[in-house]
């Protein structure tokens, strides 16, 4: 079965600093989706990659999906206290239910 | 706008209880899911349904069922509430497919305390 594993679990950092999170998958990804998740609420969709090299944009938030398709990155430039919350990774199986990652917690400090 | 809603945020029981959580979306998806939430241990699997009266097991089935008599509305009952089921419970919905349009949405999550 396809796992994901995210890192770092979690990261505290500085406002106005950049930051990346990744997730690593055990078998090629047919596609990848991010999440944020703020504290005690539900996942937030942010963006879907699905094409090797694919990279993609929202505000300060960017996903890169590799060439080999099994490992995404997302990056976070100038980080604001409103970043701070759950990032989740979601991989589509080719069965209905998304793999997800364990999650990475961050932490805005200012 | 999409949305999935759940019945409720919070809910606190009693242990030995029925419980019961009801999900409603309104895009017309055919796959509905429902995961619990714990630290350390992610989003887990409870069960999930790609069609109305269809159900699935997920990871961790035991001790919960679930229903879905209607395609906007998935259901899933502790059929006697146990402490060790205190925990985020979230509901998602999805269209049929694997395309990039088939995002995975979620509901707000309603944590449950057991007593």
């Amino acid at each position: 079965s396809q796992e994901l594993e995210q890192s770092p679990q979690s990261l505290i950092v500085q406002e106005g600093k950049n930051l990346t999170i990744n997730c690593t998958s055990s078998k090629t990804l047919y596609g990848l989706y991010w999440y944020k998740q703020k504290y005690g609420e539900g996942l937030i969709f942010l963006m879907m990659l699905q094409k090797g090299g694919e990279e993609k944009s929202h505000e300060k938030i960017t996903a890169k999906l590799d060439e080999k398709k099994q490992q995404s990155s997302l990056h976070i430039t100038a980080s604001q206290p409103s970043h701070a919350g759950i990032y989740l990774c979601g991989a589509v199986p080719n069965a209905p239910p998304l793999v997800f990652g364990k999650g990475t917690r961050l932490s805005v400090i200012a | 706008d999409v949305k999935v809603t759940q019945s409720s945020r919070y809910l606190v029981k009693r242990t030995g209880e029925k419980v019961f959580l009801e999900c409603v979306q309104d895009m017309d998806h055919e796959n509905m899911f429902w995961y619990r939430q714990d630290p350390g241990l992610g989003l887990r699997l409870i069960y999930f349904s790609y069609d109305v009266k269809m159900k699935e097991k997920g990871d961790i089935p035991e001790g919960y069922s679930v229903s879905r008599e209607k395609k906007e509305r998935f259901s899933l009952i502790l059929e006697s509430a146990s402490t060790n089921q205190t925990s985020m419970y979230l509901c998602a919905s999805r269209p049929w497919g694997q395309g990039p349009h088939q995002t995975q949405y979620f509901g707000p999550g309603t944590r449950l305390l057991v007593l």
